[in-house]
């Protein structure tokens, strides 16, 4: 069970939009700490696609962007490609009784159909 | 260019122990935090331990305290994680990731390709 909820599975049709929640606690989203999202092609490593919220690391298209309110955030992707079906995760800081951590959600799998 | 390249995974027994290695290239490994992550087979991300810049500074994720130690050798650039006491539960493939601060919160900016460590009798 992740600390971060995200949906399974989202799909679309190439040129769609897309979104991808991601949820969590007070503790966490909640407190005020960032949320970061990665990318994670088939067979890869994950790769940093939105960090800070809504801010996109150089080389990443505009095609991708981030909001966060209160305590959830979600990635959109807009004008989809064939080379966007990946695993899609977001991340943030949780700071619980038993110490601080890093926490991810469960991952949501983009199927462009 | 950034590189992470990780070392160390294979086979091992319940009960046993394994040393994961993580080789830094391509930035100021002495100015940067550094953590372990894995996932399991067909699952997803699991933060498993943090280091500071000096060493000075470590965390652990609940599942491994007690069993796994993060290490790191700055003149070495070179970033470690003992592993002992594994579990079939701890079979997974294991990233080292650069930790950084834009002005916020951590966030891992950068990834090794990982190593897959498979503990099974």
């Amino acid at each position: 069970q992740s600390v971060l909820t995200q949906p399974p599975s989202v799909s679309g049709a190439p040129g769609q939009r897309v979104t991808i929640s991601c949820t969590g606690s007070s503790s966490n989203i909640g407190a005020g700490y960032d949320v970061h999202w990665y990318q994670q092609l088939p067979g890869t490593a994950p790769k940093l696609l939105i960090y800070g919220n809504s801010n996109r690391p150089s080389g990443v298209p505009d095609r991708f962007s981030g909001s966060k309110s209160g305590t959830s955030a979600s990635l959109a992707i807009t004008g989809l490609q064939a080379e966007d079906e990946a695993d899609y995760y977001c991340q943030s800081y949780d700071s619980s009784l038993s110490g601080p951590s890093w926490v991810f959600g469960g991952g949501t799998k983009l199927t462009v159909l | 260019q950034v590189q992470l390249v990780e070392s160390g995974g294979g086979l091992v027994k319940p009960g046993g122990s394994l040393r994961l290695s993580c080789a830094a290239s391509g930035f100021t490994f002495s100015d940067y935090y550094m953590s372990w992550i894995r996932q399991a087979p067909g699952k997803g991300l699991e933060w498993v331990s943090y280091i500071s810049s000096s060493g000075s500074t470590i965390y652990y994720a609940d599942s491994v305290k007690g069993r796994f130690t993060i290490s790191r050798d700055n003149a070495k650039n070179s970033l470690y994680l003992q592993m002992n006491s594994l579990r079939a539960e701890d079979t997974a493939v294991y990233y080292c990731a650069r930790d950084t601060y834009y002005g916020g919160d951590p966030v891992f900016d950068y990834w090794g390709q990982g190593t897959l460590v498979t503990v099974s009798s």
